[in-house]
């Protein structure tokens, strides 16, 4: 199975400022996605990153907000943009894993204050 | 458009008791379903997966059934543990060429010694 780290794994952070979380992948892949799961709540897709394009964005999520690199196909990083307290949250990163389904990172817990 | 419901939301048993947890959507035409794990504040950890033409799957103490004509998952765990506190997600995947999952809100399981 792929094995995904996923760092931090938690932060605390200011209002208005950004966080950069990142994924590694120990096997090449071709989409990477991200989720967000807020408090009490599922998991819900923020976008799906391709290595060499642009990522493509869920209803409700904007590049803005949430820009995405993708510079390989075992790396991508998801950035928090301009954060308030409704951006605290488990965000995590998965990729599919052969036959096996998906394989999801340890998830990163952010707390904006 | 797909939905996931998992009940019920919380379940705490003794230790030894095997248990049910339930997950139904509203859409049968799923490529697969897949059964995830999550500790408080953490990733994901992939349990079952069951392809559409699968009846269950078996991976030691767990036991995951699929009636897709029905819309209907259960996950079964024999002789629970305090170790297995956790909340159980349950996951659809729409179709071969569909890379997403549709997420229920999850399980929260507590087993107490």
């Amino acid at each position: 199975s792929a094995v995904i780290s996923q760092k931090p794994s938690r932060d605390i952070c200011q209002r208005g400022t950004s966080l950069t979380i990142q994924c590694q992948v120990d096997s090449q892949v071709t989409m990477m996605f991200w989720y967000r799961q807020q408090p009490g709540q599922s998991l819900t897709l923020i976008a799906t990153a391709n290595q060499g394009s642009e990522a493509t964005y869920e209803s409700g999520f904007v590049i803005d907000k949430f820009p995405i690199s993708r510079p390989n196909l075992t790396f991508s990083t998801l950035t928090v943009s301009n954060m308030s307290p409704e951006d605290s949250s488990i965000y995590l990163c998965s990729v599919e894993d052969g036959g096996e389904g998906y394989t999801f990172g340890s998830g990163t817990r952010l707390t904006v204050v | 458009k797909q939905e996931v419901t998992q009940i019920p939301a919380a379940l705490s048993v003794p230790e030894g008791e095997n248990l049910v947890l339930n997950c139904s959507f509203t859409d049968s035409a799923i490529y697969n379903l897949q059964w995830f794990r999550q500790d408080p504040g953490k990733g994901l950890t992939s349990l079952l997966l069951i392809q559409s033409s699968q009846r269950e799957q078996t991976s030691g103490r767990l036991n995951a059934s699929l009636d897709k004509s029905s819309g209907r998952s259960t996950l079964y765990i024999a002789a629970s543990q305090p170790g297995d506190s956790a909340t159980y997600l349950c996951a659809v995947r729409r179709g071969a060429g569909y890379s997403t999952l549709t997420f229920g809100k999850g399980t929260m399981l507590l087993v107490s010694p």
